[in-house]
């Protein structure tokens, strides 16, 4: 599976919009770009994911780069709720969903 | 409520016990993981099962037996752990393969595991 790389943290506003970047260099052709969360004390939860083309759902839009080596993960309108630790994974499927360590976001009052 | 559910919440062993972890998810899924998540350190993934088919088996010591007798259903059979075993032991499920669609993991609460 292709390595990311993220920010070890982030801070945001709230009500800001929050903009986690995401590296991948070596992503492969058919690896889609995953984005989880985790808060703390719970198990982590799904957000969005894509390929090459950027996805919008009712949490986050995903941007992917046209050469497919980054993506921004954007939470439009973050809220104290949204402080977690936010996971970019490149992986063909489940069966090979590998997590670093992720981007802490602290959104702050 | 997350759909899956794993039991005991907590759990506090010594390294001659015997325990086991369950997990149990009500999503009509058909692939369940086990993953570890230690102090500081990511998620591993441990095993995964597809319509009850162990089909990962990552370098996982012995020590850790994991058992899935129906989809609905997993299992992780601990013995003789070490302490540095001690971590968040989070269990998932999916829709499994060859679906088309991207069916996300969907993780329980896991359990904390001491091992004294």
């Amino acid at each position: 599976d292709a390595k990311t790389t993220q920010p070890t943290s982030m801070d945001c506003a709230e009500g800001r919009a929050a903009n986690l970047p995401c590296n991948h260099s070596t992503i492969s052709g058919n690896e889609y770009v995953y984005w989880y969360r985790q808060i703390h004390s719970q198990g982590p939860q799904y957000i969005i994911h894509g390929l090459k083309n950027n996805e919008t759902n009712e949490m986050a839009s995903l941007i992917i780069t046209e050469d497919r080596k980054s993506s921004t993960l954007i939470l439009p309108h973050a809220t104290l709720r949204d402080t977690a630790v936010y996971y970019c994974i490149a992986s063909y499927n489940n069966n090979d969903m590998r997590f670093g360590a992720g981007t802490r976001l602290t959104v702050k009052p | 409520e997350t759909g899956v559910t794993q039991t005991p919440r907590h759990l506090v062993m010594g390294m001659t016990n015997k325990k086991s972890l369950k997990c149990e998810q009500h999503l009509g899924h058909n692939a369940m993981y086990w993953y570890k998540q230690s102090a500081k350190k990511p998620l591993e993934l441990m095993f995964v099962y597809n319509f009850k088919e162990q089909t990962e088996n990552n370098s996982v010591p012995s020590r850790f037996s994991p058992e899935c007798p129906n989809s609905s259903h997993l299992f992780l059979h601990l013995h003789t752990l070490q302490p540095e075993d001690s971590a968040l032991y989070l269990c998932a499920s999916s829709q499994g393969k060859g679906q088309g669609v991207y069916s996300p993991l969907h993780f329980g609460n896991g359990t904390r595991l001491t091992v004294t």
